[in-house]
């Protein structure tokens, strides 16, 4: 399995520009999380869905952030109009909770720099 | 509700000394997870260790060991003989499980992390 993929794993962006963020999981994972990791607040979730459906998106700091996930294997994460105040690293996980077997799996994460 | 509290913020050892990171967590859930996160200088979240809250057993796997302590809401890993290599930022976090939730996990709570520096 290639584990969770994200990309891009860098982007470098003008203040006011539009940044989408990728994820695709596991196959057979049902739950997808959107983490945010900066130093002042260290990991916080974002959002997360379970079976493609929004559970908690209490976490999303404002209305600039939107995330969809149109089917189970894709999700994207939207941040309109980007701020510097938004440059963190962004990771995306997937899990399963089976008989036996649960876990997360993260992706390598997208570096996000808003000048 | 769920918190993680890992109240070192940095430690620094010399290679081959032995190492603790403690992790107290707090919740109201009955049925939860813990788990152990390693995120080394490239930036990647690497899995170490999970444990379910009625599993009370300490596990061993080479050098890591971790005792996890309902009594103390602790979850503590220790590293043998620690190696340069071992140098990174640790996460423990904290998943809730409720039965009603059927085959997914929920959000999981990390603390804010130990930066570990091991010096050769």
């Amino acid at each position: 399995d290639a584990g969770v993929i994200q990309s891009p794993r860098h982007e470098v962006t003008e203040m006011g520009q539009e940044v989408t963020l990728r994820c695709k999981p596991i196959s057979g994972h049902n739950s997808l999380f959107w983490y945010r990791q900066t130093m002042m607040r260290g990991l916080e979730l974002l959002i997360y869905f379970n079976n493609n459906v929004p559970i908690d998106d209490s976490g999303m700091p404002e209305d600039r952030f939107s995330a969809k996930m149109p089917n189970a294997s894709f999700s994207t994460l939207k941040i309109q109009p980007s701020e510097p105040r938004d440059s963190a690293v962004y990771f995306c996980a997937s899990s399963q909770r089976n008989r036996g077997s649960y876990g997360y799996t993260f992706g390598s994460g997208t570096r996000l720099t808003v000048v | 509700a769920q918190k993680v509290t890992q109240a070192q913020t940095e430690i620094s050892v010399v290679e081959k000394e032995d190492v603790t990171l403690d992790c107290v967590y707090e919740t109201r859930d009955t049925t939860y997870y813990l788990f152990w996160y390693k995120q080394p200088p490239s930036g990647e979240l690497v899995f170490l260790i999970r444990r379910n809250s009625f599993d009370e057993q300490n596990e061993i796997s080479g050098r890591y060991s971790w005792n996890f302590q309902k009594s103390t809401s602790s979850f503590n890993f220790t590293i043998t003989a620690s190696q340069v290599v071992d140098s990174a930022v640790y996460f423990c976090a904290l998943s809730e499980a409720r039965l009603d939730r059927g085959s997914t996990l929920g959000r999981l709570y990390f603390g804010r992390g130990t930066q570990l520096t091991v010096w050769p």
